[in-house]
């Protein structure tokens, strides 16, 4: 059983460019957690999302992310008019229940790196 | 500030010696979870303890939660170099409209010498 899967795991963008970074949670499924670690940091929550649907974004910044999970495919977060500030490591982490339980595990990505230049 | 604070920021030991991480927290939690990341690389989830619980053990790990105090501790016993990484807790937060989010500590950095 593969784990969550995230591509690409390096990505190098110009000032103003978008970003677009994929997650494939594990077989199974259905929730799927962003966050995002600056340097020398701790992880922070951007958004949590089922198919189709976006249950919490109250860690988004309220312009230029987006994300999406929709019925085939991976999870999609997009930074449009990428600032070096955007610089971090992007991490995705899936399980298989998300709010429908009081204890659930999630399982994370290895992350995608993002350097603005 | 921070919901979930960790102590101390860096430790550096001895192979073979034990090592305490301290996690402070402040609102109610459904669970509280300790990860591992090494440099550069993504989380592995090491345990979970539920609010209900004061202590639980895997292998080496051993991790106790009091909620009176609003804090857990992740003790690694005989640690190896193999253990040197960047330590996290993170709480899942209790509460009508919780969806599950996870809230990470800052980490304890560890660095056991050969």
């Amino acid at each position: 059983n593969a784990g969550v899967m995230q591509n690409p795991r390096h990505l190098v963008r110009r000032r103003g460019q978008e970003a677009r970074l994929r997650c494939s949670p594990m077989k199974g499924h259905s929730h799927v957690y962003w966050y995002r670690q600056l340097p020398e940091e701790g992880l922070k929550f951007m958004v949590y999302l089922q198919k189709e649907n976006i249950i919490d974004e109250s860690g988004m910044p309220k312009e230029r992310f987006s994300a999406e999970f929709p019925k085939e495919g991976p999870s999609i977060l997009r930074i449009q008019q990428v600032v070096r500030g955007d610089s971090a490591a992007y991490f995705c982490a899936s399980s298989p229940q998300g709010q429908l339980a009081l204890t659930d595990t999630q399982y994370f990505g290895p992350g995608t790196r993002l350097t603005v230049l | 500030s921070q919901q979930g604070e960790e102590d101390p920021q860096a430790l550096s030991i001895q192979e073979g010696e034990n090592a305490t991480m301290n996690c402070s927290y402040k609102t109610s939690i459904n669970n509280l979870q300790w990860y591992r990341q090494n440099s550069g690389r993504g989380l592995v989830h090491l345990i979970l303890i539920r609010s209900n619980e004061r202590e639980k053990h895997s292998g080496r790990l051993r991790v106790t939660l009091d909620t009176s105090k609003k804090s857990s501790s992740l003790l690694i016993t005989a640690s190896r170099a193999a253990d040197t990484a960047s330590y996290f807790c993170a709480t899942d937060v209790s509460g009508s409209g919780n969806t599950g989010k996870l809230i990470f500590g800052q980490g304890t950095t560890l660095q056991v010498k050969p």
